[in-house]
């Protein structure tokens, strides 16, 4: 059981530059959502999923897209990349609307660095 | 709006000593609460949370939260530190609405440091 599993764990991109970072989760979840964390600020909430087809906008939500086809998988796109995007990025999931019962998993992270 | 601050940046104790770590949070409704801890190159794990009845809260390795109302707080605590508790601490509101209460306001962090 793996949980939530994030992809690549390191990564440089130049300005421009486009990639996806993948979040894949077993745990049979209708909530996930993306945090990046940077030094002093915490952690982030980016865009989040409530269940397959649905996606919405969180706190820091520009530079990224993101959709849900399926479940498992949850990927954060970023189609032109920045220097302030350079952040470590975090997969979070969970049981829709139950945060109490059922706390956050979150992967690993992936470490992102623009230059 | 909903927010968390944890004004101690960076905490040292003595392994042994006991452990206060601040939170305040701002949120019009009762909040759930929670406290994460991040081992360094991990993701966050939950160490207890808060979202009604006893206002003093057991967590796992030994961690203790208490709500207080009136100040708007709910800081965590430790009897004795134990090296392997150097990490850094995270306090966070659940903001959602509608059902989606998994969306969480994350503090800016407390790193603690243990000394031998």
């Amino acid at each position: 059981n793996a949980g939530v599993t994030q992809t690549p764990k390191f990564q440089v991109l130049k300005t421009g530059q486009s990639m996806t970072l993948q979040c894949a989760q077993d745990m049979n979840h209708e909530y996930m959502s993306w945090y990046r964390q940077d030094p002093g600020m915490g952690l982030r909430l980016i865009h989040y999923s409530v269940g397959a087809g649905i996606t919405d906008q969180g706190e820091v939500p520009n530079g990224y897209n993101v959709s849900r086809s399926t479940t498992e998988d949850f990927p954060l796109r970023l189609l032109s990349a920045a220097p302030s995007q350079t952040s470590v990025y975090f997969c979070a999931v969970g049981v829709q609307g139950s945060s109490y019962n059922s706390p956050l998993h979150f992967g690993n992270g992936t470490r992102l660095t623009v230059t | 709006a909903q927010s968390v601050t944890q004004p101690d940046i960076h905490i040292t104790v003595s392994e042994g000593a006991s452990l206060e770590l601040r939170c305040n949070y701002s949120y019009g409704a009762t909040p759930y609460l929670f406290w994460y801890v991040q081992s360094p190159g991990q993701g966050l794990q939950l160490l207890l949370k808060y979202f009604s009845g006893d206002t003093l809260v057991q967590g796992i390795k030994g961690f203790e939260a208490e709500f207080k109302r009136s100040q708007s707080s709910f800081n965590l605590r430790k009897p004795s530190v134990h090296w392997s508790d150097a990490a850094e601490y995270f306090c966070a509101v659940g903001a959602g609405y509608g059902g989606a209460t998994n969306k969480l306001i994350f503090g800016t962090g407390t790193l603690l440091a243990v000394q031998p």
